[in-house]
């Protein structure tokens, strides 16, 4: 089965930085790759899907890229609201595995 | 407006069944997988499976099969996650989610909570 590494396991930013969470595949998913976003006591939330699809209601300082195993989320400036957990999932194929999750604080 | 609602908090004892449910609505449930993931306190999300309520056509994480039982009752537009044997491992939180045409998790239920002690 594929696995889905992230890094880092946590981070602590400033507001304004921009923020980058690496994701990689053991093998190749083309864009099946979407990103998930958690805040703390709720529910997961999507924000991107097909690696750089943001989805509807999603803030635009949100972006995704990347193909076959490597992809990365940018926050391009942190805001307080972004402190959550985020994960990547694979959905090309059962099993539609996640990331282990990249914790996000405020600096 | 799609909805899934799921059934609520479970405090259970070791060796207890559970049946815990999954409830679509705004949406053609037949027409779209549901799947269930794990979240074990302070973890990280896990996939546990899906089903296609059309057919019921399942498909589970290797780290899950044989552990529970994915099912639905397309009549009542309603997925099921169960247990025959609870462990105290399996104290979680337990969400149901929409699956897209595309296989991503587009809509989630606000999770069930599942405590199991003795």
């Amino acid at each position: 089965d594929i696995q889905m590494t992230q890094s880092p396991s946590s981070l602590s930013a400033s507001v304004g930085d921009r923020v980058t969470i690496t994701c990689r595949a053991s093998q190749g998913i083309s864009n099946y790759l979407a990103w998930y976003q958690q805040k703390p006591g709720k529910v997961p939330k999507l924000l991107i899907y097909a690696a750089s699809t943001l989805q509807s209601g999603v803030p635009s300082r949100f972006s995704g890229s990347g193909s076959g195993t490597d992809f990365t989320l940018t926050i391009s400036s942190l805001q307080p609201e972004d402190v959550a957990t985020y994960y990547c999932q694979k959905y090309n194929s059962a099993p539609l595995t996640f990331g282990q999750g990249t914790r996000l604080e405020i600096k | 407006e799609v909805q899934l609602v799921q059934s609520g908090a479970e405090v259970k004892k070791p060796g207890e069944s559970l049946k815990i449910s999954c409830k679509g609505s705004g949406y053609s449930f037949t027409s779209y997988w549901i799947g269930w993931v794990r979240q074990m306190p302070g973890k990280g999300l896990e996939w546990m499976g899906i089903i296609y309520p059309g057919d019921s056509d399942t498909r589970y994480s290797p780290s899950f099969q044989g552990q529970v039982t994915i099912s639905a009752d397309k009549s009542i537009s309603t997925a099921y996650l169960q247990w025959s044997s609870l462990k105290a491992s399996d104290t979680a939180m337990y969400y149901c989610a929409r699956l897209s045409s595309g296989w991503y998790l587009d809509y989630w239920g606000q999770g069930t909570l599942v405590t199991v002690s003795s």
